[in-house]
C-alpha cells in the first residue's frame, strides 16, 4: 500500500534559520512525487513535482530533493511569510489514474 | 483567472438532511477530485473523475455520491449527513496524469 509519511510534525524557526522538512514515502512505483503549501482556511498550492532520484527544483528559498526513499524540503534563510503548512504527496504506477496520496503536513512557523 | 470555485464555502446541517456541493474549473482540466482533510488524518480520496460523464471510488467514499455531467463541473453530494461528516471538503483538478493539482478554497462543514 502507497504511504507517505512527513516529519517533524511541527517546526519553530527564527527568521534566517535554515532547516529542512522531511518526506519519506513507500510506492509500487513512483511516477511523481508534489509538495504543496497550505495557508490557513486555504486550498493547497503547488509547489514542485520531482519525478526521479536526484532530481532538484528550486524556487525562492525553497529546494526540493528526491532520493529513491524521500523526498527533502530545503528552506534557506526563511522569512515570516513562510509560516504555514507543507504537504508532500506521491502517486504511484500502481494506481489506475491520477491519484494523489497525501502525508500529513509539516506546519512550519517562522518567527521574526 | 478563478481556477478552481468550490461553493458554498460554509455550511451547517443537521444529521439527516442533505446537500451538494459544487466545484467548477475554467482551465478544461479531464481530472477531477473531491478530498477530506480531517485533523491528524490528512487529505483523503472521496471521489474522482477522469472525464465527463466519468466516476470512480476513492479511499473513503462512503455516504457520498457524485457526478460529472459537464466537463467544468464535478457535484459532491451528501445524500444523509452524519457528524462523521464534518470536515473540510477540498476540489481539485488537474490535466492529466502525473501533473500537479489545483485546488479550490474548500467547503468547511459542519454536521450537528
Amino acid at each position: 500500500e502507497d504511504q507517505v509519511t512527513q516529519s517533524p510534525e511541527a517546526l519553530r524557526l527564527q527568521e534566517g534559520e535554515s532547516s529542512s522538512l522531511n518526506c519519506s514515502y513507500t510506492v509500487s512505483g513512483l511516477r511523481g512525487l508534489f509538495w504543496y503549501r497550505q495557508d490557513p482556511g486555504k486550498g493547497p498550492e503547488f509547489l514542485f513535482t520531482l519525478y526521479s532520484a536526484g532530481e532538484e527544483k528550486e524556487k525562492e528559498r525553497l529546494k526540493a530533493t528526491l532520493t529513491k526513499k524521500e523526498s527533502f524540503l530545503h528552506i534557506t534563510a526563511p522569512k515570516p511569510e513562510d509560516s504555514a503548512t507543507y504537504l508532500c504527496a506521491v502517486q504511484s504506477y500502481g494506481g489506475a489514474t491520477n491519484k494523489l496520496i497525501f502525508g500529513t503536513g509539516t506546519l512550519l512557523a517562522v518567527q521574526p | 483567472n478563478a481556477g478552481v470555485t468550490q461553493t458554498p464555502k460554509f455550511r451547517v446541517l443537521k444529521t439527516g438532511q442533505s446537500m451538494t456541493l459544487l466545484c467548477a474549473q475554467d482551465m478544461n482540466h479531464e481530472y477531477m477530485y473531491w478530498y477530506r482533510q480531517d485533523p491528524g488524518m490528512g487529505l483523503r480520496l472521496i471521489h474522482y473523475s477522469v472525464g465527463e460523464g466519468t466516476t470512480a471510488k476513492g479511499e473513503v467514499p462512503d455516504g457520498y455520491n457524485v457526478s460529472r455531467l459537464k466537463k467544468q463541473n464535478f457535484l459532491l453530494g451528501l445524500e444523509s449527513a452524519a457528524p462523521s461528516q464534518t470536515s473540510v471538503y477540498f476540489c481539485a483538478s488537474s490535466a492529466g496524469e502525473a501533473r500537479g493539482y489545483t485546488f479550490g478554497s474548500g467547503t468547511r462543514l459542519t454536521v450537528v
